[in-house]
């Protein structure tokens, strides 16, 4: 079972400022690549970043992704108001046949 | 726009069962995996299981196997979960989702998800 841990667990941040967030997996997966997700109290998730860097459909170019292996990172580059919410990382391996999430990361806008 | 509804959720006793329905539009439905991802209260998002587009790959949590099945019917663009001895613990909003597959990385990932239903299991 891969377990993916995410770092910090909350993080408060004033608009304009700079978010980063990090994800990283107790081992190796085959695809080596996360995914990013938003999520605001009440909705479902939206997808913001695959394969690690690649941005969704529609997500800001102020969003993007990084990393490979075990570690993977979020960056915010500069936020806005509606930013707010839960960011989970994850995974996939083809040889357990699982998707795994992280804990998530809670961002507040001070 | 892509629109995944989630029905058949509700109240159910401990040892019950249940099953949750996901309607596909503006989607071709027939082309994508499709997956239960679900959301205890106040908790993270854990996923449930998978299914490929053809119904020949399928794959359970560890923490459903044996009492959850998930099906699907091309013909009529819906997903299905069957959920049998439901637990307290099971007590979530379930999401049907969506999942692609990034060639260049290997990665499947999520990209449409329905608004959930919630199951909720009490006596």
């Amino acid at each position: 079972e891969i377990v993916l841990t995410q770092s910090p667990g909350t993080l408060s941040l004033s608009p304009g400022e700079r978010a980063t967030l990090s994800c990283r997996a107790s081992q190796s997966s085959s695809s080596s690549s996360s995914a990013w997700y938003q999520q605001k109290p009440g909705q479902a998730p939206r997808l913001l970043i695959y394969g690690a860097s690649s941005r969704a459909t529609g997500v800001p170019d102020r969003f993007s992704g990084s990393g490979s292996g075990t570690d993977f990172t979020l960056t915010i580059s500069r936020l806005e108001p509606e930013d707010f919410g839960v960011y989970y990382c994850q995974q996939y391996s083809s040889s357990l046949g699982e998707f795994t999430f992280g804990p998530g990361t809670k961002v507040d806008i001070k | 726009e892509v629109q995944l509804v989630e029905s058949g959720g509700g109240v159910v006793q401990p040892g019950g069962s249940l099953r949750l329905s996901c309607g596909a539009s503006e989607f071709t439905f027939s082309s994508y995996s499709m997956n239960w991802v679900r959301q205890a209260p106040g908790e993270g998002l854990e996923w449930v299981s998978y299914i490929s587009s053809t119904s020949t790959t399928i794959y359970y949590a560890d923490s459903v196997k044996g009492r959850f099945t998930i099906s699907r019917d091309n013909a009529k663009n819906s997903l299905y979960l069957q959920m049998n001895s439901l637990r307290p613990e099971d007590t979530a909003v379930y999401y049907c989702a969506s999942s692609d597959y990034d060639f260049r990385s290997g990665l499947y990932y999520f990209d449409f998800w329905g608004k959930g239903t919630l199951v909720t299991v009490s006596s």
